[in-house]
Order: C-alpha cells, then sequence, then structure tokens
C-alpha cells in the first residue's frame, strides 16, 4: 500500500520558488517524512526529513501540516540542476526500518 | 556528508555469465546496506537488506540463489547476479547506514547499470 501521493510531474522555471507537495493522510505519530531525489542515472540524495515542525536546510524547507497529513518541500530558488526525481517517504526513524519509494515527482526547472 | 561507492558503475555481459557488483562506504562504518533495482522509468524496488556478518534477508519475490548478497565487513557488501539473463539488465542501486549514526539516515550509492547481452 503506498503510504504517500505526490503529482507525477511539475514545472518550475528558473529563479523561483518550487513547491512539491505530498499527501500522506495515514501517518503514524512516530513516522518522520523523508525527502529524496534522483538525478537522471544517479542514486538517490537525501534532502531533508521531519517529525512534526517545519525544518530548514541548506537545500530546502519542509513545512509539515499541523496535522501532519501532508507536507511540501520547498526548493526556494530552482535551479536548472535540482530537475529530478523527488521521493516523499514516510519512515519511522530507528532500527533498519527501510526506505519504500513511491513513483515520485518528476520536477523540471525550465530555463 | 557520507560517501558510499560502486563498482563497476556499469557493465555489459553475456547472458548465462555472474557479474559482481561491489558496494562501499568510504569514510563510515556500515552494519546494515540495502540494495535497490530500478527498471527505466520505474521507481527504486528494494531487493535486499544486508546486514553485516549475517546472511541477507529477501524482499518478497526476489530469487537469493539468483542475487547472492555478501556483507563480509562494515565497510564492504557485494551484490553478484548469477547466470544473468537480459531480463536482469537494470539499474543497480545500494545504500548505506552509518553504525551509531544519529539518526536513520541512508546514503547512497551512485548506481550500477548492468546491460545483459
Amino acid at each position: 500500500d503506498a503510504k504517500t501521493t505526490q503529482p507525477p510531474s511539475m514545472d518550475c522555471a528558473e529563479g523561483r520558488a518550487a513547491n512539491l507537495p505530498c499527501n500522506h493522510s495515514t501517518i503514524s505519530g512516530n513516522e518522520y517524512v523523508y525527502w529524496y531525489r534522483q538525478i537522471h542515472s544517479q542514486g538517490p540524495q537525501y534532502i531533508i526529513h521531519g517529525l512534526k515542525n517545519n525544518e530548514t536546510n541548506e537545500m530546502a524547507s519542509l513545512i509539515i501540516t499541523e496535522d501532519r497529513k501532508s507536507s511540501t518541500l520547498i526548493l526556494p530558488h530552482a535551479t536548472l540542476r535540482d530537475t529530478a526525481v523527488y521521493y516523499c517517504i514516510v519512515r519511522v526513524n530507528f532500527g533498519n526500518e527501510k526506505l519504500t519509494f513511491g513513483t515520485g515527482t518528476r520536477l523540471t526547472i525550465i530555463p | 556528508g557520507a560517501v558510499v561507492s560502486q563498482h563497476p558503475s556499469r557493465v555489459i555481459c553475456k547472458s548465462g555469465t555472474s557479474v559482481k557488483i561491489e558496494c562501499r562506504s568510504l569514510d563510515f562504518q556500515a552494519t546494515t546496506m540495502f540494495w535497490y533495482r530500478q527498471f527505466p522509468k520505474q521507481s527504486l524496488m528494494l531487493m535486499a537488506t544486508s546486514n553485516e556478518g549475517s546472511k541477507a534477508t529477501y524482499e518478497q519475490g526476489v530469487e537469493k540463489d539468483k542475487f547472492l548478497i555478501n556483507h563480509a565487513s562494515l565497510t564492504l557488501s557485494t551484490l553478484t547476479v548469477t547466470s544473468a539473463h537480459p531480463e536482469d539488465s537494470s539499474f543497480y542501486i545500494c545504500s548505506a547506514r552509518e553504525s551509531g549514526g544519529s539518526y536513520n539516515e541512508q546514503f547512497f550509492g551512485p548506481g550500477t547499470r548492468l546491460t545483459v547481452l
């Protein structure tokens, strides 16, 4: 069963903020929201994760709704190198909990 | 950040031969490594979880006798595709979880593209 749903594709103009939504309505109380991205023909790259508070790092910001049923990954100033498939994953944060990748969102940055 | 390497990055082999893919954690120790497979235009599918010093745990539908996994040290796991056939052609990606890391992040290798003729 898919734990997350994401739009299959999105476009964003270069230099603008890219906002990628993710629905995870069945998320459990101990599950975190993780975001990875995969540039063509490369391994996935970790972006950010969070539990309930909004998070920011050098790559992106993660906004999680108060009910935790959805979240948004924000790339503040998208560049052409941000073109990739973005995966939103929910998982517990201990043990050897595996990552289950859905179909993700294919983000295309347009010059 | 932590670096995971894979070797080779690309391999072409004849049908019926075996191919070994190495996954190394370069600057950290990894008790657990994961092996994924990705077909064109599809998402990553977990094949198996590899634990150092013990047998790998395979996902449902993955043949353990065909995809041999060895995790003999804290920095190296190998995946051997035995008697490869064209349908095994895929992008194989490993990831490693840092032993005793502050949180449960997995670091991914760059992938190995296998083409079986």
